[in-house]
């Protein structure tokens, strides 16, 4: 099973809403990461958790907030967002320093619109 | 740093004939390398993987060669369908303790007509 669930699929928000992304894998991948794709792109790195601590932030605004409670699941919670943070949000676990079992897989993605 | 190029598309093609998208990469050390496929509307599937140089990955009836010497990972497919249209992603990855890191190239659109 190579599964990363996210949730929602699509958020629709107001620029003064405050409203969380989550994701959840059971593979015990002990790395989760929160990538960004703007349509016709490659998606970007925001955020990578190793052993559930923020490892990685690749300057990301500070209206993004990522939360990681327990190994299988992570949160983005979004407050204060603007029109052009509208994108597909991306969530990927992995194994970490484990030979042959690096991959990083993708969930489905939450497609977030910011009106 | 890493970078990773692709050919640009859109790639239009009909169905059950070859497909080839190329791919190369600069990096320091000894990346693996992948190909992801996006399907209209979805996340990202890995689609093929190799992991050191001459291995080639395979899947779904696609192939790639880690080519260290031409620093390459070209896709190729023999016969497509209209279902492999989607974007294609290639990338390489570094391990670092921090959390993998991928470096994407920018993406090849492929659209397979009936």
């Amino acid at each position: 099973d190579t599964e990363v669930t996210q949730t929602p699929k699509h958020l629709v928000m107001g620029m003064t809403n405050k409203k969380s992304l989550k994701c959840e894998q059971h593979m015990g991948h002990r790395a989760m990461y929160w990538y960004k794709q703007k349509a016709k792109k490659p998606p970007e790195l925001m955020f990578v958790y190793s052993y559930e601590k923020l490892s990685i932030n690749e300057s990301v605004p500070s209206r993004f907030s990522p939360e990681c409670p327990n190994s299988s699941l992570l949160n983005l919670h979004l407050h204060a967002l603007q029109p052009e943070d509208s994108a597909l949000y991306l969530c990927a676990s992995s194994q970490l320093l484990v030979a042959g079992r690096n991959t990083i897989y993708f969930g489905e993605g939450s497609w977030l619109t910011v009106v | 740093g890493n970078s990773v190029t692709q050919m640009e598309g859109p790639v239009t093609l009909s169905e059950e004939a070859f497909l080839t998208i190329n791919c190369t990469y600069t990096a320091t050390g000894y990346p693996s390398l992948f190909w992801y496929v996006q399907y209209p509307g979805e996340g990202l599937q890995l689609l093929l993987k190799a992991t050191k140089a001459d291995d080639k990955g395979s899947n779904k009836g696609f192939e790639a060669t880690y080519r260290k010497e031409t620093t390459s990972f070209h896709l190729e497919k023999g016969s497509v369908q209209v279902s492999d249209s989607a974007v294609y992603f290639c990338a390489l990855r570094e391990i670092k303790a921090a959390g993998n890191k991928l470096t994407f190239g920018g993406g090849t659109r492929v659209l397979v007509k009936p």
